[in-house]
């Protein structure tokens, strides 16, 4: 099956740095990834869209200047996540599409941020 | 607006059978997914029904009606394993997914 992969798992970093997490398609081509925020016993919150090549969409309320994407290639999307605050402490998670007929959208495993 | 509904949380027992509903007003049809997430993990696929009636997958199945814009999510011989949040989503008419906001199972021995 289509696997995805997602670095770091965990990640603690300081206010005020920023902190780079990759989203990677191993076995197929994601011609769009989504990047997902998860706060405690909430539901998946979609923040944006990306499409290899092109810029993000982003949802609303969603700063694209404080959240940077990248979709450089078809295997790989980046999300960082820059001058990161307490607030910002949350479960990222990643998924990819392949395209085509076929929609459904697999996941990675989630990065766990934690802001000091 | 879009809209997908379902109960916050439910309760069962170990061994019993759960139907988990979901009911959604989008824009458009493509297509709903179910998906199970245990706490600290993403999520993972469970079903995908496109057109009307029921799909069975071992202890799972998933039912869908697209005229009362409606589905359920049967799960059969419940494990304590099961315990998770279950995800409806529709794939709206820009093949985007909405996401409903997940049901909570809590299985009890």
């Amino acid at each position: 099956g289509a696997v995805v992969s997602q670095h770091p798992s965990r990640v603690i970093c300081k206010s005020g740095t920023s902190v780079k997490i990759e989203c990677r398609s191993l076995d197929f081509q994601a011609t769009t990834m989504f990047w997902y925020r998860q706060f405690p016993k909430q539901s998946l919150m979609l923040m944006a869209t990306s499409n290899e090549g092109s810029k993000a969409t982003y949802e609303q309320g969603v700063e694209k200047d404080k959240f940077l994407i990248n979709h450089a290639s078809l295997t790989l999307s980046t999300l960082t996540v820059t001058s990161a605050h307490p607030e910002d402490s949350s479960f990222y998670i990643c998924s990819a599409r392949a395209g085509g007929n076929d929609y459904e959208q697999y996941f990675g495993p989630g990065t766990r941020l934690t802001v000091t | 607006g879009q809209n997908i509904d379902q109960p916050t949380e439910m309760t069962a027992t170990e061994g019993a059978i759960v139907q988990i509903n979901c009911t959604y007003q989008t824009s458009g049809f493509n297509g709903l997914f179910w998906y199970q997430q245990h706490a600290g993990e993403a999520p993972t696929f469970l079903s995908y029904n496109v057109l009307d009636g029921l799909e069975e997958k071992g202890r799972f199945s998933s039912f869908l009606s697209r005229s009362k814009g409606y589905s359920y999510l049967l799960l059969k011989e419940l494990q304590m394993k099961d315990s998770a949040s279950y995800l409806c989503a529709v794939l709206d008419s820009n093949y985007q997914l909405i996401w409903g906001a997940g049901t909570k199972l809590i299985i009890k021995p």
